[in-house]
């Protein structure tokens, strides 16, 4: 069955304190791994699909990575407006999203 | 471009009754997805309808149905609702059958159902 980990639930930061998020899964058949990020109210927004181990994608303050049971999500100096729940969500055979819990980003200013 | 909208954005049912959720999902999306997502189970897939056809489903009970009208809006259903169903639902959109690429599944704000 797949199986999806983020850690940490939660993490607070002070803006311009660079960080990582963590998403570890067990996909069998990984066609993609997606990043989106949810705010109170509204439903999650795509950031980034990755396929292949290696792979690196950035967007702004933000910087995905993949590797062949986890993927990394790198804030470089954040700001308050960054703070959000990030989801991960590895995409199998199925070609169906199976979501982690998500991790609760707090900037601090 | 419009996004996706779903159609309550809030409703409270009491137990036993039914509901009916309405998405309208981005003009030229052929495929819409519905989630359910609650504070102690996260996002959870419910099913995936393309061209008016159910393509996958998730492990939810036969109380949660959808369907999918010819021009791509879909309704989903749930039937003698219980105190568990309250979550947000969300309802997500895009083009293609598959994954990846320029296939990203695009979200709605949700509809929130509150069971009493």
């Amino acid at each position: 069955e797949d199986q999806v980990t983020q850690s940490p639930e939660a993490l607070r930061l002070q803006e311009g304190e660079s960080s990582s998020l963590n998403c570890s899964y067990t996909v069998s058949g990984l066609r993609g791994l997606f990043w989106y990020r949810q705010d109170p109210g509204k439903g999650p927004e795509f950031l980034f699909t990755l396929y292949s181990a290696g792979e690196e994608k950035e967007k702004e303050r933000l910087k995905a990575t993949l590797t062949k049971k986890e993927s990394f999500l790198h804030i470089t100096a954040p700001k308050p407006e960054d703070s959000a729940t990030y989801l991960c969500a590895p995409s199998g055979g199925a070609q169906k999203l199976v979501f982690g819990q998500g991790t609760r980003l707090t900037i601090n200013p | 471009k419009a996004g996706v909208t779903q159609t309550p954005r809030y409703l409270i049912k009491t137990r036993g009754q039914q509901v009916t959720l309405s998405c309208s999902p981005i003009s030229g999306h052929r495929s819409v997805s519905w989630y359910q997502q609650t504070p102690g189970q996260g996002l959870q897939f419910l099913f995936e309808y393309f061209s008016e056809t159910q393509r996958n489903k998730g492990n939810f009970p036969g109380r949660f149905s959808g369907r999918q009208f010819s021009n791509s809006r879909s309704e989903m259903n749930v039937s003698t609702l219980e105190l568990g169903d309250s979550a947000l639902y969300l309802c997500a959109s895009k083009d293609g059958a598959g994954l990846g690429g320029a296939n990203v599944l695009t979200f709605g704000a949700g509809s929130r159902l509150t069971v009493l």
